[in-house]
């Protein structure tokens, strides 16, 4: 069965902390991506990777990085967490041909 | 650049038909998608449809495509309770070689029982 795991649910973080979101698939998908969910804002794309080491910017990539150092494994970092970055965050994932994004359980970060 | 619209809330009885549009502005797109929500968790695809077709009926599930208006609308026959979620539309654009999904802001569907 088709599984992307992120590393956790919930996470409370102070402001200015460096942040790591963690997400695996087992799919050997080529392409990630890294959504942030807000009311009325609906998913807005923040990082993807096509492929280990390579990342292009989203339509919100300010304050953020991420990571793919293997195929399997896409990390969003927050370099100084910032109250303006308490969301959900979603993690997807797609094979370079396929039709459909598979999505993780979201991580619900709050910055305090 | 691109962009995907839908409105907020939708609310039917229970049995009733519900609609949910959406449009779109990258008529490049090959593939649009319909993901539901459940509280407190992630997407879920519900149906996709290739932009070369008008049509698509899944079970109680029927898409609609105006390529021409760029419109997309999901009916779901029978609404029942457990259809209150949060529906996505979503599009399947070109990004740097590969491809990218672009989400609209969802639609929360209330069904009243």
């Amino acid at each position: 069965d088709v599984k992307v795991t992120q590393s956790s649910r919930y996470l409370v973080k102070r402001t200015g902390e460096k942040v790591f979101l963690e997400c695996v698939q087992d799919m050997d998908h080529e392409n990630m991506f890294w959504y942030r969910q807000d009311p009325g804002l609906g998913l807005r794309l923040i990082y993807f990777s096509y492929d280990v080491k390579m990342k292009e910017k989203g339509d919100i990539p300010e304050g953020y990085s991420v990571s793919r150092e293997k195929k399997e494994r896409f990390s969003l970092i927050l370099e100084s967490a910032s109250t303006n970055q308490t969301s959900m965050y979603l993690c997807a994932s797609a094979s370079g041909g396929g039709t459909e994004a598979f999505f993780g359980q979201g991580t619900r970060l709050t910055v305090v | 650049g691109e962009d995907v619209e839908q409105s907020l809330f939708l609310s039917v009885r229970e049995g009733d038909s519900s609609v949910i549009n959406c449009t779109y502005t990258d008529s490049s797109s090959t593939y649009l998608y319909w993901y539901k929500q459940e509280p407190g968790a992630g997407l879920q695809l519900l149906t996709y449809i290739f932009s070369n077709m008008d049509m698509k009926q899944d079970q109680r599930l029927t898409v609609l495509l105006n390529k021409k208006d760029k419109h997309l609308s999901l009916r779901i026959a029978d609404t029942q309770t457990g259809d209150s979620a949060i529906y996505f539309c979503a599009e399947r654009g070109r990004a740097s070689g590969t491809y990218k999904y672009i989400f609209g802001t969802g639609t929360r569907l209330k069904v009243l029982a």
